[in-house]
């Protein structure tokens, strides 16, 4: 059984550019979450999303960020005219309900994007 | 704003030396969760600790979660170098969404043979 596939794992990207990161979650999971890592920093939440539901965007930034998580295929975190301050580790977690103090997140590897 | 404080936030032990981290906040929380990241990968979860005065023991972990539901700590007992990583405490909150973890900044653990 698959872990959570997210890819690329490293991505470079020049100011002002797209970057476009994916998510696979965990077969069976139909939850999918969004945080964001920063060096030295702890994990930021940013989104949390179900099949092609926005639940929770609290922690996303009004600008240049949205993400998906459509019908079929996986999740897209999606940065517009990218700044050097995006760079960081993204991490997407999957779990198999949205509720419940017990519940499990299992994260993928992550996303490196270089902001150049 | 709700924060976990993390301390210490770098230990560097040699193998078989017990150890304990911790993880304070303020605010109440509705579970705790520590978690292990090592470089470059996501963090794993280890345990999820959810009434308040609760134990819970891994082989030589063990989590506790205070009486308040406000602090945690995590105790190693003869830590071996595998045991190496970031170690993360991440609290859920009542009201919302359960994936909107409050995570700390990790203490970041080092044993050497």
């Amino acid at each position: 059984n698959a872990g959570v596939m997210q890819n690329p794992r490293h991505l470079v990207r020049r100011r002002g550019q797209e970057a476009r990161l994916r998510c696979s979650p965990m077969k069976g999971h139909s939850h999918v979450y969004w945080y964001r890592q920063l060096p030295e920093e702890g994990l930021k939440f940013m989104v949390y999303l179900q099949k092609e539901n926005i639940i929770d965007e609290s922690g996303m930034p009004k600008e240049r960020f949205s993400a998906e998580f459509p019908k079929e295929g996986p999740s897209i975190l999606r940065i517009q005219q990218v700044v050097r301050g995006d760079s960081a580790a993204y991490f997407c977690a999957s779990s198999p309900r949205g509720t419940g103090a017990n519940e499990k997140l299992f994260f993928g590897s992550g996303t490196q994007l270089s902001v150049l | 704003t709700q924060l976990l404080e993390q301390s210490p936030q770098f230990l560097s032990i040699q193998e078989g030396e017990n150890l304990t981290v911790y993880c304070n906040s303020s605010s109440v929380f509705s579970s705790l969760q520590w978690y292990r990241q090592e470089p470059g990968e996501g963090p794993v979860l280890l345990v999820t600790v959810v009434t308040g005065g609760e134990v819970k023991k891994l082989k030589r972990l063990t989590f506790q979660f205070g009486d308040a539901r406000k602090d945690s700590s995590l105790h190693i007992t003869a830590a071996q170098p595998g045991d190496t990583g970031l170690y993360l405490c991440a609290g859920g909150h009542y009201g919302g969404s359960q994936g909107n973890l409050i995570f700390g900044k990790g203490t970041k653990l080092s044993v050497k043979p």
